[in-house]
């Protein structure tokens, strides 16, 4: 199955805590990307990488962080700095021609709760 | 920031009705593309149009572009009840690569 999936579907975590949320993907995609979802809102990007070892800011990186080490892989962590954590977090993957028509897939998402 | 507003917020609508969602945006843009998430779900992608096209058809799906108006609308043709979900409008902003700025979406219902 070709695709993108994101662990754990569920996540809680105590204030103060950072917490890494996996997204994996086998498309051979060179871009990723990090949304988050807010109840009845559309999606804002967090971060989002063109080739692996490069990222770049999205329109709410403060409080998150990423890492590119493998094409497959973008894994986003939520520090304890990010004052309202909870949400719905969404991964997409695409390919990078330099065309902005690229369509973006993306995987079932993760929703986190802060307790 | 979001790009788009999207009109209306929420759609009731009967079975084998059509479904008309708008969606308005701030600035130029190279293409926007319609996407589709069932409750607490990813998104999938519909249909894109590019900027320089006015209307492009998808099965039942079909999109305008009206680039002076700053608009589109996405029309769902003789609705099923699996339509049921939220239709998001994304655009492309001129010169903006390939990052998405979403609209904050339509939620349709479709009854039996």
């Amino acid at each position: 199955d070709g695709g993108i999936t994101q662990s754990p579907k569920y996540l809680f975590r105590k204030e103060g805590q950072n917490v890494t949320l996996s997204c994996e993907q086998n498309l051979n995609h060179d871009a990723m990307y990090w949304y988050r979802q807010d109840p009845g809102q559309g999606l804002r990007l967090i971060y989002y990488s063109q080739i692996v070892n490069d990222f770049q800011k999205g329109d709410i990186a403060e409080g998150y962080s990423v890492s590119r080490e493998k094409k497959e892989s973008f894994p986003l962590t939520v520090t304890s700095a990010q004052k309202n954590p909870t949400a719905f977090y969404l991964c997409a993957s695409s390919s990078w021609t330099g065309l902005s028509t690229d369509t973006q897939y993306f995987g079932p998402g993760t929703r986190l709760t802060v307790l | 920031s979001q790009q788009g507003e999207e009109d209306p917020q929420a759609l009731s609508i009967q079975e084998g009705e059509n479904a008309t969602m708008n969606c308005s945006y701030k600035t130029s843009i190279n293409n926007l593309q319609w996407y589709r998430q069932n409750s607490g779900r990813g998104l999938v992608h519909l249909i894109l149009i590019r900027s320089n096209e006015r209307e492009k058809h998808s099965g039942r799906l079909r999109v305008t572009l009206d680039t002076s108006k700053k608009s589109s609308s996405l029309l769902i043709t003789a609705s099923r009840a699996a339509d049921t979900a939220s239709y998001f409008c994304a655009t492309v902003q001129a010169g903006g690569g390939n990052k998405l700025t979403f609209g904050t979406g339509t939620q349709l219902k479709v009854e039996l």
